[in-house]
């Protein structure tokens, strides 16, 4: 079965520090990955998305993720964060047949 | 152009009560998805429509969940009777067709529900 692990629950960066958010899936057919952001009481807005081609994805808001098809990872990351960053991120993973699945989600707190 | 609109926005009510949640798509948007977001998990699709046909319920609980899309627009997720472990963001989301292989879906605000 498909499945989604995002193996940082919260990190916390100062401001203009740079990022690194994990993705790791378990799928067993091509995956389709996108990273997602969900801020207080707001619904979930796409960051980025990697479907085939490149393997380096840009997004939104200076985000961008890298595809590694040996590691089984979708890192987002971002080289300089905003006190406006500070969110909650989900990874999910779908593939042709297949549901959309999403990982548990990693909050990012952002320190002036 | 308007996103994806859900209301209420939030619900408190007893268990064994009902509970219903309205959501409208984005205009000319032919596929809509319920999901449950437990507080700390991701979110979980419970429902996913195509037009008004059902193309995934697998995750649904049938017994006391049901969602109708009856004209292929707008749709109704309903809960009868609620139970505590309910208490969630019921978050309805929308994508133009739902076929083509990483389509974009669009998320709604979310209805916050809490289960007494």
């Amino acid at each position: 079965a498909q499945s989604v692990t995002q193996p940082d629950i919260h990190i916390t960066v100062s401001e203009g520090a740079s990022l690194e958010l994990r993705c790791n899936y378990s799928y067993g057919a091509t995956p389709y990955l996108f990273w997602y952001v969900q801020s207080p009481g707001q619904g979930l807005q796409l960051l980025l998305k990697y479907f085939s081609g490149d393997t380096l994805v840009q997004g939104i808001k200076g985000f961008e993720a890298e595809f590694k098809r040996s590691q089984s990872s979708f890192n987002l990351r971002k080289p300089s964060v905003h006190w406006s960053d500070a969110a909650e991120y989900f990874c999910a993973v779908g593939s042709y047949g297949q549901n959309f699945v999403f990982g548990p989600g990693t909050r990012l707190s952002v320190l002036p | 152009e308007a996103g994806v609109a859900q209301s209420p926005r939030y619900k408190i009510i007893e268990k064994r009560q009902s509970v219903a949640f309205w959501c409208n798509p984005i205009s000319g948007h032919a596929t809509l998805y319920w999901y449950q977001q437990i507080l700390g998990q991701g979110p979980k699709l419970l429902i996913q429509f195509q037009n008004n046909g059902v193309v995934d319920d697998s995750q649904l609980p049938k017994d006391r969940f049901s969602a109708e899309r009856l004209k292929g627009v707008d749709s109704t997720l309903k809960i009868q009777p609620a139970k505590l472990e309910d208490s969630a963001v019921y978050l309805c989301a929308s994508s133009s067709s739902g076929l083509a292989l990483g389509e974009t879906q669009y998320f709604g605000p979310g209805t916050r529900l809490l289960v007494l």
